[in-house]
């Protein structure tokens, strides 16, 4: 079946580094994919979404790249913020329009 | 505010008891969707509904059901709750069509004692 797989964090950055959080999917298919993200004591609120092949979805400044080829859909922000630290979810949606969610990846930015 | 709003907040309940979760979905939202969030097993989902209908049911154990009623508000149902069930459950709703994204509640946070 369709599925999700995430980079296992937590990741842990300075303020102002670059973030890439890795994403790779297996579907038939070409599905949407989507990034959430998860603020403490929040539910999920949609970053970006991508519908299809080579399709750039961006931002607050993060950015996600449709990888038909690779089966990838990585997330990147060229400089975080503290305000940044949250759980950051990828997805994809399959063919009854549910999303399939990757385990998630914790991120923590330092002043 | 994603417009989605979930009632209780907060439940705490004893093992062997029946509780019940409320989801109102976005306006103009047909489709539903509940998800249950532990800390050892991410994101499941449970079950979709598109206007009342049934679409989709994932890892939902019997003792769980749910409904979406014709004013398009939903309902899951938790019975013989076990320590287990104790998560976060979250609701939320969509257009319901290809690539239209999800709009996620805050989550009703269950504590079975």
């Amino acid at each position: 079946g369709d599925s999700v797989t995430q980079m296992e964090g937590p990741v842990t950055l300075s303020e102002e580094a670059f973030l890439t959080i890795n994403c790779t999917y297996t579907a038939t298919g070409y599905p949407s994919l989507f990034w959430y993200v998860q603020y403490p004591g929040e539910g999920l609120q949609l970053l970006l979404k991508a519908t299809k092949a080579d399709d750039k979805g961006s931002n607050k400044g993060f950015e996600a790249t449709y990888r038909k080829e690779t089966t990838s859909f990585h997330l990147e922000k060229g400089s975080v913020q503290v305000s940044d630290s949250a759980v950051y979810f990828c997805a994809l949606m399959d063919s009854s329009y549910k999303l399939i969610f990757g385990s998630g990846t914790r991120l923590l930015v330092r002043p | 505010d994603s417009g989605v709003t979930q009632t209780p907040k907060h439940l705490i309940t004893a093992t062997g008891q029946r509780v019940t979760l409320r989801c109102s979905p976005r306006s103009g939202d047909l489709s539903v969707y509940w998800y249950q969030q532990s800390l050892d097993q991410g994101l499941q989902f449970l079950i979709q509904y598109y206007n009342g209908e049934e679409r989709a049911k994932g890892n939902i154990l019997e003792r769980f059901s749910a409904q979406q009623f014709p004013d398009l508000h939903s309902e899951l149902n938790l019975s013989s709750l076990e320590l287990g069930d104790s998560a976060l459950y979250f609701c939320a709703s969509s257009v319901g069509t290809s690539n239209s994204p999800l709009h996620f509640g805050n989550g009703t946070r269950l504590t079975v004692t």
